[in-house]
């Protein structure tokens, strides 16, 4: 079974300072990852999505996560964070292989940008 | 392009009431999802379609119905409704719902049972 861990369920920083999400999967098999967006009273949207052999993944707004396999880990960063970037991010993993269909969403982390 | 177009946006239900909440998109998309999502789990999986006629359960599927008539169309039925169904309800769709393929969210509907 399939499962995500995001470390921190609020996290706040300084306008301008480094945006540094964490999320930890667990997969039997190699799996697909997922970053997500959602701004208050809206839907999801995605901000960028692993591919496979790729090692930073680069995505919307200025944001991009790095694979490790390693620490099976998907962590999302941006250097400067910025106002707009105030909202809730949720990592995703879907399993591979032929009927894998189910994404599985981790709890969430709340960012909030200080000016 | 509308997307993925979620209606009612809020709903209040009295308990044992039952409603329907309809999911449409305009992507041709195969598969079609519903989430619940509620403060401090994440999004959890209802049910979900690989096609039209298909349809199987995700994580949460107790007290919640669906069907697929169409490509377009994905309702979600609460037959009778109760407090801990009170959630945001999001629908997804996506090309395949395999591999990398990402979802496309709606704005969600924000339902309260009493």
């Amino acid at each position: 079974a399939q499962s995500v861990t995001q470390l921190g369920s609020h996290v706040s920083v300084s306008e301008g300072a480094l945006v540094l999400l964490r999320c930890n999967y667990s997969s039997s098999v190699p799996p697909y990852l997922f970053w997500y967006v959602q701004y208050p009273n809206q839907g999801l949207q995605l901000l960028l999505k692993y591919t496979t052999g790729a090692t930073l993944v680069k995505g919307i707004n200025g944001f991009e996560a790095e694979f490790k396999k390693s620490e099976t880990s998907f962590h999302l960063t941006k250097p400067s964070a910025h106002m707009s970037d105030a909202a809730e991010y949720f990592c995703a993993v879907r399993t591979s292989g032929a009927g894998s269909y189910q994404l599985t969403f981790g709890k969430g982390t709340k960012l909030s940008v200080i000016p | 392009n509308a997307g993925v177009t979620q209606t009612p946006k809020f709903q209040v239900l009295k308990t044992g009431q039952s409603m329907t909440l309809q999911c449409a998109q305009d992507m041709n998309h195969e598969y079609m999802s519903w989430y619940r999502q509620d403060p401090g789990m994440g999004l959890r999986l209802i049910h979900y379609s690989v096609g039209a006629g298909i349809t199987d359960q995700g994580e949460v599927p107790n007290g919640y119905n669906v069907s697929r008539s169409t490509t377009e169309d994905f309702p979600l039925r609460l037959l009778s409704a109760a407090p801990s169904q009170t959630s945001v309800y999001f629908c997804a769709s996506s090309p395949t719902g395999t591999d990398n393929s990402p979802l496309h969210f709606g704005n969600g509907t924000r339902l309260t049972v009493t």
